[in-house]
């Protein structure tokens, strides 16, 4: 099985501050990672995925996550915030064999960015 | 093009009463997932439909819930008799492709509220 740990459930950074919220996974197989973004009263919107390759993905907003499979983390990183990052950020892992599809969750850490 | 929309967006329910609630994938979507999310806590893979076949049903939490796709387009997820514990948001994924690489897009959920 599968998990996946956010170690903080809540984030308040000041604009323009940069921030890095923590994701670690277990696994006893190779894994798929991602970060979904949920913006109030909107649904789940992917914002970037490791399936292989470089471990440094990028989303088209500054975010970046890198892959570190040493210390199974996917932690995810943004130099300089905006109020429009106010969101909860959720972590996730699949499987990359079979039931790949199956993605399991973190609890989810809320970004709130104050002026 | 629309997203995956859902309804109803809110259900209270009393508890042992049967509820129905219905996913709209985006057009073209093969595969159709529901998730089940509590109060804070992430969301948890209930199912995976690909076009009209349920392949995978392991998230379902008792008998008392069953999906359906039968035209591998819209889906509808049921309750019977209803208990407080399910009490949660619904969320109702579809993606392009059939394997887990292919992104998952959301819809809004559903609230359901067992009085």
């Amino acid at each position: 099985a599968q998990s996946v740990t956010q170690l903080d459930s809540q984030v308040p950074v000041f604009e323009e501050a940069p921030v890095e919220l923590r994701c670690n996974y277990s696994s006893s197989v190779s894994v798929y990672l991602f970060w979904y973004v949920q913006y109030p009263n909107q649904g789940l919107q992917l914002l970037l995925k490791y399936l292989s390759g470089s471990t440094l993905v990028e989303s088209i907003n500054g975010f970046e996550a890198e892959f570190n499979k040493s210390q199974t983390s996917f932690h995810l990183r943004k130099p300089s915030v905006h109020i429009s990052d106010t969101a909860e950020y959720f972590c996730a892992v699949s499987h990359s064999g079979g039931s790949n599809y199956k993605l399991t969750f973190g609890k989810g850490t809320l970004l709130t960015v104050n002026p | 093009g629309a997203g995956v929309s859902q309804s109803p967006r809110y259900k209270v329910a009393k508890r042992g009463q049967d509820v129905a609630l219905r996913c709209d994938p985006i057009s073209g979507h093969v595969s159709l997932f529901w998730y089940q999310q509590a109060l804070g806590q992430g969301p948890e893979f209930l199912t995976y439909f690909q076009n009209e076949a349920q392949l995978d049903k392991s998230g379902l939490p008792s008998d008392r819930f069953f999906a359906e796709r039968p035209e591998g387009s819209v889906s509808t997820l049921k309750i019977q008799r209803t208990q407080q514990e399910d009490s949660a948001v619904y969320l109702c994924a579809s993606s392009l492709g059939l394997a887990g690489i292919s992104e998952q897009f959301f819809g809004p959920g559903t609230r359901l509220t067992v009085l």
